[in-house]
């Protein structure tokens, strides 16, 4: 089955500054890749996503990366604040007709300092 | 938290009684789903539905079931109780890709 590793498991940087989380994945055949932002007592949170016929998204100060033929995909958060201090998690998955089941990784803490 | 309700939000039972946690949803999602999170485990799939009646078992599926009677309802019941299942308990819906979770049930077993 589907193994998602995360790196690092903690992250702290200096507001303004740029973040970057990495998870490499063993399945070549999934085929979408979320991630997520989880703060104190609250559910994951989709912030963005991306599918194995793209290589590159954005939306705003976040961006994802997918990397199929090495099977890993980044996190990228610019101009860092500290409201995006929280938990991050990437998963992935072969979306198929019967759900999309997610495998998550571990999570990285993400703290930024202001 | 996308129209997604879970309840009960916490609770504490004794080891070997039954526990069912319930997930509700307003946005007639067709696939809904049961997480656990642990600390260095992220989420891991329990059950998950893509129909009414319709289930299937996940990564983590020894000790749990679950039933979706109505599209909006889908239950998960621990038949009797261990330590081990102490967790936060999350239900996920979703149509396409995008799946949105709920606010989560925290449940410690002791």
């Amino acid at each position: 089955g589907e193994n998602v590793e995360q790196h690092p498991s903690t992250l702290s940087v200096q507001e303004g500054d740029s973040a970057v989380i990495k998870c490499t994945y063993s399945d070549s055949a999934s085929n979408y890749f979320p991630w997520y932002k989880q703060e104190l007592g609250k559910g994951p949170q989709l912030i963005i996503d991306i599918r194995s016929n793209v290589g590159e998204k954005k939306d705003q100060r976040i961006a994802v990366t997918l990397n199929k033929t090495a099977k890993h995909f980044s996190l990228h958060i610019t101009e860092t604040q500290p409201e995006d201090s929280a938990v991050y998690f990437c998963a992935a998955s072969d979306n198929r007709e019967y759900g999309n089941k997610l495998v998550f990784g571990a999570g990285t803490i993400l703290r930024v300092k202001s | 938290d996308a129209g997604i309700t879970q309840s009960p939000r916490h609770k504490v039972t004794e080891t070997g009684t039954p526990v069912t946690l319930r997930c509700h949803q307003t946005e007639n999602h067709r696939y809904m789903y049961w997480y656990r999170q642990d600390p260095g485990h992220g989420l891991r799939l329990i059950h998950y539905s893509y129909g009414v009646k319709d289930t299937d078992k996940g990564e983590v599926s020894d000790g749990y079931s679950v039933s979706r009677s109505k599209t909006e309802d889908f239950l998960l019941t621990l038949e009797s109780a261990t330590s081990s299942q102490t967790s936060v308990y999350f239900c996920a819906i979703s149509e396409l890709y995008e799946q949105y979770f709920g606010p989560g049930t925290r449940l410690t077993v002791t």
